[in-house]
């Protein structure tokens, strides 16, 4: 099976900008988590989508947002960018709760 | 609020040497916990995962033990090869709805020949 696919790959945005990343899950996966990766914080979760429905939500401001579609391909969208978003954002798929869970090779984004 | 440690930021090793990398989790409920290696300019890769009612995993040449007593975790790498090098993260899921993990800061892992 093919992996979990992510795009873009690098993105450089302006302060005050909104930005979509894309990602595409492993086939059969329906459920789909973001998550922010920095050097001063780690890896920190965004969100969950399962059946296109949020199913759990982290710690960061509504700039942060996402959607999940049909075919289990899931947006987040950040609005309003700012420096400290900038960061390497990264999609994970699993089939469901309590199973393995696969990331992509991740989005950089860079907030100038 | 919750987290997830890991007791020691970098680790070297020789090469060939066996390599254990331990963390500390802070929900007891958290049932479910995997081992991720992540390369430099990429992903975080699942190497393994353990269920609560687990002590003990094996893969290939990695090794996984449970002791829910006192909220640890480790990752036993046998005979480690250079290719090893990389940030090992663990990573807890404490929620009983969803996939939202906690991880860990991540151990740096240097093999040296």
């Amino acid at each position: 099976k093919a992996g979990v696919t992510q795009t873009p790959r690098y993105l450089i945005k302006t302060r005050g900008q909104q930005v979509t990343l894309s990602c595409s899950p492993i086939s059969g996966h329906r459920s789909v988590s973001w998550y922010q990766q920095t050097p001063g914080q780690g890896l920190q979760f965004l969100f969950e989508y399962f059946s296109e429905t949020q199913r759990n939500k982290g710690n960061f401001p509504g700039r942060f947002s996402g959607r999940q579609f049909s075919n289990s391909r899931s947006e987040m969208n950040v609005s309003t960018l700012e420096l400290g978003d900038s960061a390497l954002y990264l999609c994970a798929s699993s089939p469901g709760r309590g199973s393995e869970q696969y990331f992509g090779p991740g989005t950089r984004l860079t907030v100038t | 609020g919750e987290s997830v440690g890991l007791h020691l930021p970098t680790l070297s090793v020789q090469e060939g040497d066996n390599s254990i990398i331990n963390c500390a989790y802070s929900n007891s409920a958290s049932d479910y916990f995997i081992w991720y290696k992540q390369e430099s300019g990429k992903g975080p890769q699942f190497i393994i995962d353990i269920r609560s009612n687990m002590d003990k995993r094996q893969g290939q040449r990695v090794t996984v033990l449970l002791n829910k007593t006192v909220k640890h975790l480790s990752l036993q790498i046998a005979a480690t090869q250079p290719g090893d090098s990389a940030v090992y993260f663990c990573a807890e899921n404490p929620y009983n709805y969803g996939q939202n993990f906690v991880f860990g800061p991540g151990t740096r892992l240097s093999v040296l020949p």
